[in-house]
């Protein structure tokens, strides 16, 4: 099965800095997607990125980019120009490439709890 | 973008009875559907992969026959807590793969509380 890691709990970072949250995760197949996802106070879990594990290019969404690492079975993500707004939880999932049923769910991490200070 | 929503936001409900929660895909078609459960500052625990108009898939160790999960339609899952107890309290939040796009969208989730 697969499993997510998350090793940091909390991070926080100064307003207008920038911030890389730490993923690993553990598979045996070769093609799988990868997420970030954002889970504001209001507890709406919200998409940030996406990785097919097929690209070698780092997705990148506006001030978010990840560093994919697939021989090290890593998936960071970036946070460039911190702003207020991005305090929340942040969940890495990974999912299989397999199709149908049960191949479709994501597995989360543990998240981590992401402070931004003015 | 795509939209599902989820009812109730909150529900309050005394020890043994039963509450349904509603997910409905708003505007794409949902074959599939899962259940995640969300204790305070905890990850999503995924309940069930709900596929319509088949049987639901559960997770080991989740009772299907207290969590009882109906996909009737390619919009619509519900979640019914069967003789529900305090333990059974927590935030329950559902999420929808669109079959066009393939993509994820998340309910707002119903926090329940069994008094």
């Amino acid at each position: 099965a697969q499993t997510v890691t998350q090793s940091q709990p909390e991070m926080s970072v100064q307003e207008a800095e920038t911030v890389t949250l730490s993923c690993t995760y553990d598979t045996s197949e070769s093609d799988y997607y990868l997420f970030w996802y954002k889970q504001p106070p209001s507890r709406q879990m919200i998409l940030v990125i996406r990785q097919e594990a097929y690209k070698q290019q780092n997705a990148t969404e506006n001030r978010f980019s990840v560093n994919f690492q697939k021989a090290a079975k890593s998936f960071s993500l970036k946070i460039s120009d911190s702003q207020l707004g991005d305090a929340a939880m942040y969940f890495c999932a990974y999912r299989s490439y397999r199709s149908g049923g049960s191949n479709y769910k994501l597995t989360f991490g543990k998240g981590t709890l992401l402070t931004v200070n003015p | 973008g795509a939209v599902v929503s989820q009812h109730p936001s909150r529900v309050i409900c005394k020890s043994g009875t039963s509450v349904k929660i509603e997910c409905r895909s708003l505007d794409f078609q949902a074959t599939t559907m899962f259940w995640y459960r969300q204790f305070p500052k905890k990850s999503l625990m995924l309940m069930a992969t709900s596929n319509e108009g088949s049987k639901a898939t559960y997770e080991q160790g989740v009772e299907k026959d207290k969590f009882l999960i109906n996909h009737a339609s390619l919009t619509l899952s519900t979640l019914t807590v069967t003789s529900a107890h305090p333990e059974d309290s927590s935030f329950y939040i559902c999420s929808a793969r669109d079959s066009h796009s393939y993509g994820y969208t998340f309910g707002s989730g119903t926090r329940l509380t069994v008094v």
